[in-house]
């Protein structure tokens, strides 16, 4: 049973437009959410998080939206650019028994096109 | 400041054959560490996590296994790799004790490609 789903398996946009990922999940015990971005050949690296207490969180270009009530979240990448092209993989924590460790969406892969 | 290393960076391995795979952090004491895998067109599924020396949780029965030698070394085994096994195994740590919460994530090696012929 897949409990954090990334239903879009790739997102192609433009550069300097807005590029939205999205993520949903169903075990309502998850209060962490942390977005990794991906290059191929690489581990993933922390991009940025959220708390279940919070519904938005902000870093530079890169913002992430929780919606408790929907279990839904994404990750809002403004403006968009090259470079940015990667698997993004949504991921949750703090379900019961499950504090220690992630569990990770299969991935959007995101092309920004110059 | 912390570093993990995993090696090989590709492996390649006739099916049959044993794997060890080796995971080292620097730079911290007492890590939680973990294995993940990510097969072709699949995300990332936890294998194992360790929080001490010794201390191994499975996720997924399979024929691999982990061990915790040492503080900060996590080793990936098989006695006998079946084509299955092929994938993107990656190595991970965060701070002993912590769950994994927004400002404490896991950090990623760079993985190890193995390819099972």
């Amino acid at each position: 049973d897949q409990q954090v789903k990334q239903n879009s398996p790739s997102l192609s946009v433009q550069e300097g437009r807005i590029s939205i990922l999205n993520c949903d999940y169903t075990n309502s015990m998850f209060d962490y959410f942390l977005w990794y971005k991906k290059y191929p050949a690489e581990g993933p690296t922390f991009l940025i998080s959220i708390s279940s207490i919070k519904d938005k969180n902000e870093d530079g270009r890169f913002t992430v939206f929780l919606n408790k009530s929907a279990k839904h979240l994404s990750l809002h990448i403004v403006p968009s650019q090259p470079g940015d092209s990667a698997v993004y993989f949504c991921a949750a924590s703090g379900a019961l028994r499950s504090n220690y460790k992630l569990t990770f969406g299969k991935g959007t892969l995101l092309t920004v096109n110059p | 400041s912390q570093t993990i290393h995993q090696w090989p960076a590709t492996l390649v391995q006739p099916v049959g054959s044993p794997l060890s795979l080796e995971c080292t952090v620097e730079g911290t004491s007492n890590p939680n560490l973990y294995w993940y895998r990510q097969a072709a067109g699949r995300g990332l599924q936890l294998l194992f996590y360790s929080v001490g020396i010794g201390q191994i949780s499975s996720e997924v029965p399979q024929n691999l296994s982990a061990s915790r030698p040492q503080d900060r070394q996590f080793i990936l085994s098989s006695k006998k790799l079946l084509l299955s096994d092929s994938g993107f195994y990656l190595c991970a740590w965060t701070y002993r004790g912590d769950r994994v919460t927004y400002n404490s994530p896991l950090h990623f090696g760079n993985g190890t490609r193995l390819t099972v012929t």
